[in-house]
């Protein structure tokens, strides 16, 4: 069974409003987790590092205001997008590992963003 | 130099064929490459992973070929079935990191 849950799997909001996504992992704590963005038929795009207790670290070019991310415990961090406009439409995805070096990194189902 | 270049962008082979999809990365630090399968709207699932202290890694049908000089690895999928049609993605790491960088990405299909 999945060990990283993403919720919700599908959301489709209205242009300007907020939407959050979840992401849990099931089996293990997480210190560090981490968001990618991936439009359809491309790759995954590291967006941030999503850290227990601090601020996230976010890459080049991703609007911290934009996409807020909490850590709020060691086995949940949430992502929200504020403000949403159709270009944020994408599916988001999540990752997370027991933190052991070398160990297995798993990924969340992913959640489809709709902005309308 | 944190780039993983991966090839080809798509591939078709035949049922009970072999799967080839190669990548190349730049950046000598790093030190953990899994490659990852992911079926459309659902998220990448670890297959296999390799670390350069290795040449060769052969889990069932699927085996990593690590080439530490030339800074390549590869995938082979041995007797491709219609089940492994999805796409594949390599990716690479430093140690303890966690942090992923992913190649583009090859569209596999295996046809009956």
């Amino acid at each position: 069974g999945a060990v990283v849950s993403q919720h919700p799997s599908r959301v489709i909001c209205k242009s300007g409003t907020s939407v959050k996504i979840e992401c849990r992992s099931l089996d293990f704590q997480a210190t560090t987790m981490f968001w990618y963005r991936q439009f359809p038929k491309k790759s995954l795009m590291l967006m941030a590092t999503s850290n227990e207790g601090s601020k996230a670290t976010y890459e080049q070019g991703v609007e911290k205001d934009k996409f807020l991310i909490n850590h709020a415990s060691l086995t949940l961090s949430t992502l929200t997008v504020t403000s949403a406009h159709p270009e944020d439409s994408s599916f988001y995805i999540c990752s997370a590992s027991p933190g052991q070096v070398f160990g297995t990194i798993y990924f969340g189902e992913g959640s489809w963003l709709t902005v309308v | 130099q944190q780039q993983v270049k991966q090839s080809p962008q798509s591939l078709i082979v035949q049922k009970g064929g072999i799967s080839i999809i190669n990548c190349a990365y730049e950046n000598t630090a790093f030190d953990y490459f899994p490659w990852y399968q992911q079926f459309p709207g659902k998220g990448p699932a670890l297959l296999i992973a390799i670390r350069p202290d290795v040449s060769e890694k052969k889990e069932g049908r699927f085996t990593i070929s690590f080439n530490k000089s030339a800074k390549q690895f590869s995938l082979h999928i041995m007797d491709s079935q219609p089940g492994d049609s999805a796409t594949y993605f390599c990716a690479a790491t430093f140690q303890g990191a966690q942090k992923l960088v992913f190649g583009q990405g090859t569209r596999l299909t295996i046809n009956p």
